[in-house]
């Protein structure tokens, strides 16, 4: 079946680049995605990759691709506190009306 | 206006009371979405209405009656809850029901259910 994850936890320096990882069963999925997510907040898309591409730049964002090993990847340079948050991953579609399957999100704690 | 609103932000209800969350976007978008997020989870879907018809229902209780009364609005009635109905949800919407849209998300609804 359908199954997205991720690792709970990262914590990083301010400054240091963060690297968020993310691993997908569905190979049938033609876009990926992350989300962010504040305290008492709904999500934020931050970026998104279509799945015949392997690398996308936004800004800090790195976003890179592996379809064979179905592996995911989310890299933000420069990380600062404000970017301490919930960061999910996301698959899709599944079964139509862009229904997205998400992981379980991994807390980022940024620290002095 | 990006802007996905939803109200009331918090609500506490009892099991037999009736309630409704309401959503509001105003970007033109034609697919609306209701999820329920359980603390330290992710978002769960629910419902979708595209074009103000109910396409996906995830077999949610009955006590969960959504509502979409034009392509700007989204209710979701909620009646005879029980507490493990507490959650965070959430309305989203995207331009269309084809791949690749992206999800627009409100700041959601914390229901607790006494």
């Amino acid at each position: 079946g359908e199954d997205v994850e991720q690792s709970l936890f990262l914590s990083v320096r301010e400054g240091d680049s963060s690297v968020i990882n993310c691993t997908y069963t569905d190979s049938s999925s033609t876009y990926l995605y992350w989300y962010k997510q504040e305290p008492g907040a709904g999500l934020q898309l931050l970026t998104y990759i279509f799945s015949n591409m392997d690398m996308k730049q936004d800004q800090r964002l790195t976003v890179l691709l592996n379809k064979k090993d179905k592996h995911l990847s989310l890299r933000i340079a420069d990380t600062q506190t404000g970017d301490s948050a919930i960061y999910f991953c996301a698959e899709g579609p599944s079964g139509g009306y862009n229904k997205l399957i998400f992981g379980a999100g991994t807390r980022l704690a940024v620290h002095p | 206006d990006t802007e996905v609103t939803q109200t009331p932000k918090h609500l506490v209800m009892g099991m037999t009371n009736k309630k409704s969350l309401k959503c509001e976007q105003h970007m033109g978008h034609r697919a609306m979405y209701w999820y329920k997020q359980k603390a330290k989870k992710p978002p769960e879907l629910m419902f979708v209405y595209s074009y103000e018809k109910l396409s996906i229902n995830e077999s949610v209780p009955s006590r969960f009656s959504p509502e979409c009364p034009n392509s700007s609005l989204l209710n979701l009635h909620l009646h005879a809850l029980q507490p493990e109905d507490s959650a965070l949800y959430l309305c989203a919407s995207t331009n269309g029901d084809g791949a690749g849209e992206k999800l627009f998300f409100g700041s959601g609804t914390q229901l607790s259910v006494l």
